[in-house]
């Protein structure tokens, strides 16, 4: 298994472009989320989905768009890059609470991160 | 809202123990986690500990959650250089078990 990959490893964006944040997991796992971390602080949650077809906004989802069309992939889109978007977006998996035992019910797995620059 | 507080860094010597504090706010959480973030890479889920317990050990780690005072702490024994990272505390929002809130991080640094 591959578990969670994210691609690319770093980008750098004008202010203004637009560019998708691919990620993809080969666990079959349902839930899948967006996080950014910023310099001092910890891991803010952008969108997540608890299943194909369904999204939702997490704590910072202004900017950023999500669709989930299967199980494994789940790509974030930025509209128009602004420097407040630089950072570094990790995408995270887990499996829906019972289905993996009670001793892993809720971990998630993360992918190695984007480094995202907006000049 | 829900808020995670840690320190910002620890220094420790080789073999010594290492503990790392963190505060929480929500006491509805079901579960606070201990994750680890080697450079440049992503984080790897160390331990966690279900709300409804006070202790757990995990051959070098113990997990102590104190939930009067909303207190969780990871004690690393005999502490190696590999040790050396930054570690996340995290609770699950009140809202979501999938939803973790995170705090900023506690860098570890290990001298011989």
């Amino acid at each position: 298994n591959a578990g969670v990959t994210q691609t690319p490893k770093f980008q750098v964006l004008k202010t203004g472009q637009s560019m998708t944040l691919q990620c993809a997991q080969d666990m079959n796992h349902e839930y899948m989320s967006w996080y950014r971390q910023d310099p001092g602080m910890g891991l803010r949650l952008i969108h997540y989905s608890v299943g194909a077809g369904i999204t939702d906004q997490g704590e910072v989802p202004n900017g950023y768009n999500v669709s989930r069309s299967t199980t494994e992939d789940f790509p974030l889109r930025l509209l128009s890059a602004a420097p407040s978007q630089t950072s570094v977006y990790f995408c995270a998996s887990s499996s829906a609470p019972g289905t993996s035992g009670i001793t892993r019910k809720y971990e998630q797995y993360f992918g190695p991160g984007t480094r995202l620059t907006v000049t | 809202g829900e808020d995670v507080e840690q320190s910002l860094f620890l220094s420790v010597r080789e073999g010594d123990s290492s503990v790392i504090n963190c505060t929480y706010t929500d006491s509805s959480s079901t579960y606070l986690y201990w994750y680890k973030q080697e450079p440049g890479a992503g984080l790897q889920l160390l331990t966690y500990i279900f709300s409804n317990m006070d202790m757990k050990q995990d051959q070098r780690l113990t997990v102590l959650l104190n939930k009067k005072d909303k207190h969780l702490s990871l004690r690393i024994a005999d502490t190696q250089t590999g040790d050396s990272a930054i570690y996340f505390c995290a609770e699950s929002m009140k809202s979501g078990y999938n939803k973790l809130i995170f705090g900023a991080g506690t860098r570890l640094a290990v001298h011989p």
